[in-house]
């Protein structure tokens, strides 16, 4: 079964605009934790940000802000005022922890197009 | 600088032949990994190694082998028993010690193709 599950295999931003990728997870353990990566053309993979499964804030780093809802297993990347250099493909992934805390499991990703 | 290290960039091998991707950080990181990448689709771990001399079987490790000699390396070689090989290999690799909060720092890829 799907653990990472990203619904939008592309999407579309214009320059400047914010824009929200959705990932969902499923997970039993209480404690895990979340990443976003972003993968550019070049193929290699740069990483966002963080979510702990027991973080009270969602994370946010410069442009970027993980909409963090733990009931609804969601944690969606925000990235505001984008700019050309964030097309690229973005990742969603998850560390379940503490047995298996060295497996990360990653989804199909999404591919973002900015527009200018 | 200190990051991750794969070589070649670009891999091209005959149908049947085994072959070796190079791994090396001087990170000083104990855990490395294999993930192995299709187009467009994520990452999927082959294998990991959490400390020296010792290793697991990711998802997919079927046709592939590893070796963790050294601290500083994880070679990754694909058998010819790997029926699909074609596919870009990333190497990662994240401090043992911190828990599981750390991200994984990644190497450039290798992008195999076998002809």
């Amino acid at each position: 079964a799907q653990k990472i599950t990203q619904t939008q295999p592309g999407m579309f931003v214009q320059e400047k605009e914010a824009v929200t990728l959705d990932c969902t997870y499923d997970t039993s353990d209480p404690s895990y934790g979340l990443f976003w990566y972003k993968q550019p053309s070049s193929g290699e993979m740069i990483f966002l940000i963080y979510q702990g499964s027991y973080d009270q804030q969602n994370a946010t780093e410069g442009r970027y802000s993980l909409n963090f809802q733990k009931a609804r297993k969601s944690a969606n990347l925000v990235i505001s005022a984008s700019q050309l250099g964030d097309s690229a493909m973005y990742f969603c992934a998850m560390r379940e922890g503490p047995t298996s805390y060295d497996k990360v499991i990653f989804g199909p990703g999404t591919s973002l197009s900015v527009i200018p | 600088d200190g990051g991750i290290t794969q070589s070649p960039k670009y891999l091209f091998r005959k149908e049947g032949q085994n072959v070796t991707l190079s791994c090396e950080q001087n990170l000083n990181h104990d855990a490395m990994y294999w993930y192995r990448q299709d187009p467009g689709q994520g990452l999927r771990l082959i294998y990991y190694s959490q400390i020296v001399n010792d290793f697991q079987k990711g998802d997919i490790a079927e046709g592939y082998s590893v070796s963790r000699e050294k601290k500083e390396s994880f070679p990754l070689t694909v058998t010819s028993a790997q029926k699909n090989p074609t596919a870009f290999y990333l190497c990662a690799s994240r401090p043992r010690t911190s828990g599981i909060y750390n991200e994984q720092f990644f190497g450039p890829g290798t992008r195999l193709t076998v002809l």
